[in-house]
């Protein structure tokens, strides 16, 4: 099992319509949580941290982060054009500094 | 403006050649990384450093070296580049808060490097 897993994709959503992003993880005693956007070409940027359960929102984006289910999502609201790329999560075990990346979901949003 | 800067952004070089991937940032920050990605593929770790004279390997298996005698500067070097080389070389770096609860990463713009 993969201390990180993703669906690869493509997700496909039309413009405007929630984008649904899922990871989950397999160290229970993971404590840090981050979305990265990563367009074809360019480096991965921050886009979300979460550190405990619930929600929490910045703009179009929320994450949520479930700890006993092993989960955490990000959600894009009134999805755009300009959202389509790849979108890795990340998981900082805890006891330990290192981050582990997910393989990513790309999403494309169709106008 | 803090930022983490990586040079040269593309790099197209022959078999056999020593070369070197520089990495700075100013940021302030105590760790740094290195990444290599394939187009289209997962970010696989190949050293991180924790602080001056710190280096470890990564989860990847790496031909490469590094060192890190400066707080903001993390260069990676290949002693004798091989067409298995060609990749995209990324550098991260993050700060520790006290309880380490947080390592939010953040990314320079990338090498791009072809051997042929």
């Amino acid at each position: 099992q993969k201390e990180v897993e993703q669906n690869s994709g493509p997700l496909s959503v039309p413009e405007g319509a929630i984008a649904s992003l899922n990871c989950t993880y397999s160290d229970r005693g993971s404590q840090s949580f981050f979305w990265y956007r990563q367009y074809s070409g360019k480096s991965p940027e921050l886009i979300m941290s979460i550190y405990s359960n619930g929600d929490k929102e910045d703009g179009r984006f929320t994450a949520q982060l479930n700890k006993a289910s092993q989960y955490v999502s990000l959600l894009i609201r009134d999805s755009q054009p300009s959202d389509s790329a790849t979108y890795l999560c990340a998981v900082r075990r805890g006891g330990y500094q290192k981050v582990t990346f997910g393989t990513g979901t790309k999403l494309q949003v169709i106008p | 403006e803090a930022d983490i800067y990586q040079t040269p952004r593309y790099l197209v070089i022959g078999t056999g050649k020593k070369i070197t991937l520089e990495c700075s940032q100013t940021m302030g920050h105590d760790k740094m990384y290195w990444y290599q990605q394939d187009p289209g593929m997962e970010l696989h770790l190949i050293h991180y450093s924790y602080g001056v004279n710190s280096t470890e390997k990564g989860d990847l298996s790496s031909e490469s070296t590094v060192s890190r005698i400066r707080t903001e500067h993390f260069p990676l070097t290949l002693e004798s580049a091989r067409p298995s080389h060609t990749s995209q070389y990324l550098c991260a770096s993050s700060d520790s808060i006290a309880g380490g609860s947080y390592n939010e990463q953040f990314f320079g713009p990338g090498t791009r490097l072809t051997v042929l």
